[in-house]
């Protein structure tokens, strides 16, 4: 089975509209890990956001917000306000205690801010 | 503070020869990964070090590929021979926690080495 599903390959949104892109997990650990990261072209990974297992508020980091429903193992992303350089590939991993803090990665989400 | 540094950036090599990359990770970070991308997929892990030690490297092709991290700092991937299959971007990164600390850890990226086999 895997571990983290991006179910959305490519994504659209107009400049300074809000948009959400989908994560879902599966694990059996109570203490696990949420990450997302930007992918832009040029090829590096740059972590956006993080959400503990145990947190009980959703993660925000600027325009970044984290909606987190762990009784249906979700960690959507939502971007809000979006600018062109929003522009990228977007993935969602996850990390588990039990596996020796081994990342899983989703395949990824490409997101297109429409000018 | 510095990041993960990799180099080179880019390389282009024809089948069958060998080719290695360096990886410098941040200061302090006793982990550290060794990933490859294949173009439109997401980061498949190659070898995870714990200091100098291994903590996973099942799905290495042991073969062709090797890793060291010898004093626990910098680390070397070396393909040996390249197959045209190996094209992609081999991404290093790092996190401070050692492995089995818990799930909070971040793992911060390189900019990657992006192979080319012809």
């Amino acid at each position: 089975a895997q571990k983290i599903t991006q179910t959305q390959p490519g994504m659209f949104v107009q400049e300074k509209e809000a948009v959400t892109l989908d994560c879902t997990y599966d694990t059996s650990d109570q203490s696990y890990g949420l990450f997302w990261y930007k992918q832009p072209s040029s090829g590096e990974m740059i972590f956006l956001i993080y959400q503990g297992s145990y947190d009980e508020q959703n993660a925000t980091e600027g325009r970044y917000s984290l909606n987190f429903q762990k009784a249906r193992k979700s960690a959507n992303l939502v971007i809000s306000a979006s600018q062109l350089g929003d522009s990228a590939m977007y993935f969602c991993a996850m990390r588990e205690q039990s596996t020796g803090n081994q990342f899983y990665f989703g395949t990824g989400t490409s997101l297109t801010v429409i000018p | 503070e510095a990041g993960v540094a990799q180099s080179p950036r880019y390389k282009i090599i024809e089948k069958r020869q060998s080719v290695a990359f360096w990886c410098n990770p941040i200061s302090g970070h006793a982990t550290l990964y060794w990933y490859q991308q294949i173009l439109g997929q997401g980061p498949k892990l190659l070898i995870q070090f714990q200091n100098n030690g291994v903590v996973d490297d099942s799905q290495l092709p042991k073969d062709r590929f090797s890793a060291e991290r010898l004093k626990g700092v910098d680390s070397t991937l070396k393909i040996q021979p390249a197959k045209l299959e190996d094209s992609a971007v081999y991404l290093c990164a790092s996190s401070l926690e050692l492995a089995g600390g818990g799930g909070t850890d971040t793992q911060y990226f390189g900019p990657g080495t992006r192979l080319t086999v012809l």
